[in-house]
Formats: C-alpha cells, sequence, structure tokens
C-alpha cells in the first residue's frame, strides 16, 4: 500500500504571499491531520477532517485553513504568509474510526521557507 | 489529554535492547499510549500503541504497567537506523489530535 503523499516536498515563499498545501491519504483512510513542526515549538495539531468536515481545530490563527474533497485528499492553504510560518507541514491519515485504535500515519512532510 | 514524562535522550549499544521510558501518571482509562519515533527531515513514524495489555508487533514491544501510569518500549536488537527522537503519547479516544512532547533522542552507537 502506498504512504501518504504530500506535494510539494519543498518550497520558498515570500511574505505576504499564500500557499496551498496538498496531501494523498493511504487508500481507504476517511480522516487527514494536518501538523506544523518548528525547531521552537515541536509538532503541533492544525485541524482534522473527516468524511469532508472539519472535526478538530488546533490553536492557529485563520489564515490557516484546509478542506477534504470527497476522495480523502486534502489540502491546506496559508494566507498572508509570515517568517515564522516557515515550518515542516505534516499530513497524517487514518481510518478515521474513534475510539483512539486507529493509528495516524505521516507523510514526509513539505518544507515551506518564508523569505 | 494526557500529558507524559520522557528522558531527554538515551544511548544504546547496536545489537541490544533499547528500553525507551515513559510516565502517564494522569492517563484516563480510555486513553491509548502510542509511539512514534520521527528521523531528520522525515514524517514521525507510527511503532505500536496499546490500552491495557502489552503488545508486540515487528518494530517493537511495548509494556504498560498494571497502573497504566507508565509505559516502556522496547526495540529488542537496536541497529544504527534506530537512531531517531521517539514520542510517546496518549491519545484520547475520539479524533486525531496528537499531542506531541519532546520526545527521547535515541542513539545508538557501534
Amino acid at each position: 500500500k502506498a504512504g501518504v503523499t504530500q506535494t510539494p516536498r519543498y518550497l520558498i515563499k515570500t511574505r505576504g504571499q499564500q500557499v496551498t498545501l496538498s496531501c494523498s491519504p493511504i487508500s481507504g483512510h476517511r480522516s487527514v491531520s494536518w501538523y506544523q513542526q518548528t525547531p521552537g515549538q515541536g509538532l503541533q495539531f492544525l485541524f482534522e477532517y473527516f468524511s469532508e468536515t472539519q472535526r478538530n481545530k488546533g490553536n492557529f490563527p485563520g489564515r490557516f485553513s484546509g478542506r477534504q474533497f470527497s476522495n480523502s485528499r486534502s489540502e491546506m492553504n496559508v494566507s498572508t504568509l509570515e517568517l515564522g510560518d516557515s515550518a515542516l507541514y505534516l499530513c497524517a491519515s487514518s481510518l478515521g474510526l474513534d475510539r483512539g485504535n486507529s493509528p495516524l500515519h505521516f507523510g514526509n512532510g513539505t518544507r515551506l521557507t518564508v523569505t | 489529554d494526557a500529558k507524559t514524562t520522557q528522558p531527554t535522550s538515551m544511548d544504546c549499544a547496536e545489537g541490544r535492547a533499547a528500553n525507551l521510558p515513559c510516565n502517564h501518571s494522569t492517563i484516563s482509562g480510555n486513553e491509548y499510549v502510542y509511539w512514534y519515533r520521527q528521523i531528520h527531515s522525515q514524517g514521525p513514524q507510527y511503532i505500536i500503541h496499546g490500552l491495557k495489555n502489552n503488545e508486540t508487533n515487528e518494530m517493537a514491544s511495548l509494556i504498560i504497567t498494571e497502573d497504566r501510569k507508565s509505559s516502556t518500549l522496547i526495540l529488542p536488537h537496536a541497529t544504527l537506523r534506530d537512531t531517531a527522537v521517539y514520542y510517546c503519547i496518549v491519545r484520547g479516544p475520539y479524533g486525531n489530535k496528537l499531542v506531541f512532547g519532546a520526545g527521547t533522542i535515541l542513539r545508538v552507537k557501534s
């Protein structure tokens, strides 16, 4: 089975621009979550989508948004980029069943650099 | 979700078992213990998880104490490729929000 695929792998943007990152989950997985990883803050939860609906949201400003399509693929968007948005953005997918017994599987991330 | 406490770093000789401890004294009865590891520049890799019983898979074993307040991840025969940051996470029964701490840096040395 193919793993979680994230594109692009690397991205360089300028302050004030916006960016869209893409995630293709493992086949059959209906839940997609997004995380941000920085050296200072570590891994932080952004949001989770299940069946095209946002199910949970972390403590990030409204500039960070996402969506999920009917085929479970997901995108996240960051508008009005700031230098502090430079990070590794990770996508994780799972079957989406509740009760905590469905492991999340992560992609290798998109490395975003804002200059 | 319950917080976890892990040592900052550990060393292990190649070929020996690596035992990584984790404390989660405030864990609730319906919360799972998950272990992930992350090698530089890659996404976290799922290793194993458990609720009450000890678990084993092709990668590792997970030992959970009877009171569930602590657990140990065991890599039976560590190799240099096991050098990574290991995260112990307590996960609630609803949703897919994982709260990552700083983890344990495991260095496997030849």
